[in-house]
């Protein structure tokens, strides 16, 4: 059974719009989130992250949102760009597993010029 | 700069076969994972170590078996490769208080 769920396998925005990616979590132990992006060939890297003490954190053009009451966060990248294309994962992490993040399936981003 | 790394970087074997994925990280980071990438499952967890000579199991264990003799090291092991362990593998390791899992570049291990 998913714990955490990205429903949307891909997301095409225009360069210059929003683009909001979206994450679902069943498991309310979860207490840090995070979003990884990946580029194909290449490992997954860290792109932001938000403690379930919080609502928001916001890093440069990247946002993230948390609304535990939903279980829920969203990833928002204002202005898109066309290097922002790629696979992005949402994550989360329990105080009992420590450390190691359970990952969503990835939405692929396309940002077209 | 410290760093992990995973070697090979791609591999072809035959079923039935052992078959061992090494890797190796600079930042001396107690926890070492696997996970395994697979089109529509996203990455699952396949082992977990929190230190030398600590190894548990993780979501989708059956199969593989890890060892952690040293610090820097977790090879993970596919004792008789299965057609249905073609997969890209990628470790990762992360210390202590680190927010986030730090990457190698993958290895893509084809079973025929």
């Amino acid at each position: 059974d998913q714990q955490v769920k990205q429903n949307s396998p891909s997301l095409s925005v225009q360069e210059g719009r929003i683009s909001i990616l979206n994450c679902d979590y069943t498991n309310s132990m979860f207490d840090y989130f995070l979003w990884y992006k990946k580029y194909p060939a290449e490992g997954p890297t860290f792109l932001i992250s938000i403690s379930s003490i919080k609502d928001k954190n916001e890093d440069g053009r990247f946002t993230v949102f948390l609304n535990k009451s939903a279980k829920h966060l969203s990833l928002h990248i204002v202005p898109s760009q066309p290097g922002d294309s790629a696979v992005y994962f949402c994550a989360a992490r329990t105080p009992s597993l420590f450390y190691i993040p359970t990952f969503g399936r990835g939405t692929s981003l396309i940002v077209h010029p | 700069d410290a760093e992990i790394t995973q070697s090979p970087r791609h591999k072809i074997t035959e079923t039935g076969r052992q078959v061992t994925l090494a890797c190796h990280q600079t930042w001396n980071h107690n926890n070492m994972f696997w996970y395994r990438q697979d089109l529509g499952h996203g990455l699952r967890l396949i082992h977990y170590s929190y230190g030398v000579h600590d190894t548990n199991k993780g979501e989708v264990s059956d199969g593989y078996s890890v060892s952690r003799s040293n610090t820097e090291d977790l090879p993970l092991t596919l004792e008789s490769a299965a057609s249905s362990q073609t997969s890209v593998y990628f470790c990762a390791s992360t210390g202590e208080g680190n927010t986030e899992a730090f990457f190698g570049q993958g290895t893509r291990l084809t079973v025929v």
